[in-house]
């Protein structure tokens, strides 16, 4: 079935230090990838997305690469603020599913 | 504010008991998605309704159910609750169904929590 990995938490960056959080996903078919974002006390939003390989998701200064080759679609972003502290979610949801499949979630804090 | 609406947001009841929890889908969704978020098991999907009907089915327990009404909210209903079934339960909603690109919106969630 379909799967999602993704890394261990939590991450702890100091204010304006490069993010990586690592994701790589199974699947039958061509999945949609998601990354979602769930700030304390908040329900889930949706952060970026990428249909097709090789699309690149952007949004916030965070992005996303769907790589086809590694199954991979690890969220990046230059330069952390103390506001992007959460838990970050993969996500992957297939044409023939409805249903997402997310990973454990990787909580970042970000310190001045 | 993603559109999508639920209540309660938080719920404390005993073992055994029955709730249900309430879902507003963004306006011109058909679809409901039913999530539940525990420490143990992460985000799960539970089931979905699209346009009153069940579309698809994940790990819900056979204790709990559901429903889509005309007006196109839904209700998860829980019953015979157990400690275990303390979480965090989303319900999501989306234009349509079937299509990989179709964003899912989610709701606040609702806190469920069983003494």
């Amino acid at each position: 079935g379909d799967s999602v990995t993704q890394m261990e938490g939590p991450v702890t960056l100091s204010e304006e230090a490069f993010l990586t959080i690592n994701c790589t996903y199974t699947a039958t078919g061509y999945p949609s990838l998601f990354w979602y974002v769930q700030y304390p006390g908040e329900g889930l939003q949706l952060l970026l997305k990428a249909t097709k390989a090789d699309d690149k998701g952007s949004n916030k200064g965070f992005e996303a690469t769907y790589r086809k080759e590694t199954t991979s679609f690890h969220l990046e972003k230059g330069s952390v603020q103390v506001s992007d502290s959460a838990v970050y979610f993969c996500a992957l949801l297939t044409g023939t599913a409805s249903k997402l499949t997310f990973g454990t979630g990787t909580r970042l804090q970000v310190t001045l | 504010d993603s559109g999508v609406t639920q209540t309660p947001k938080h719920l404390i009841t005993a073992t055994g008991q029955r709730v249900t929890l309430r879902c507003s889908p963004r306006s011109g969704d058909l679809s409901v998605y039913w999530y539940q978020q525990s420490l143990d098991q992460g985000l799960q999907f539970l089931i979905q309704y699209y346009n009153g009907e069940e579309r698809a089915k994940g790990n819900i327990l056979e204790r709990f159910s559901a429903q889509q009404f005309p007006d196109l909210h839904s209700e998860l209903n829980l019953s015979s609750l157990e400690l275990g079934d303390s979480a965090l339960y989303f319900c999501a909603s989306s234009a349509s169904t079937g299509a990989s690109y179709n964003e899912q919106f989610f709701g606040p969630g609702t806190r469920l929590t069983v003494l």
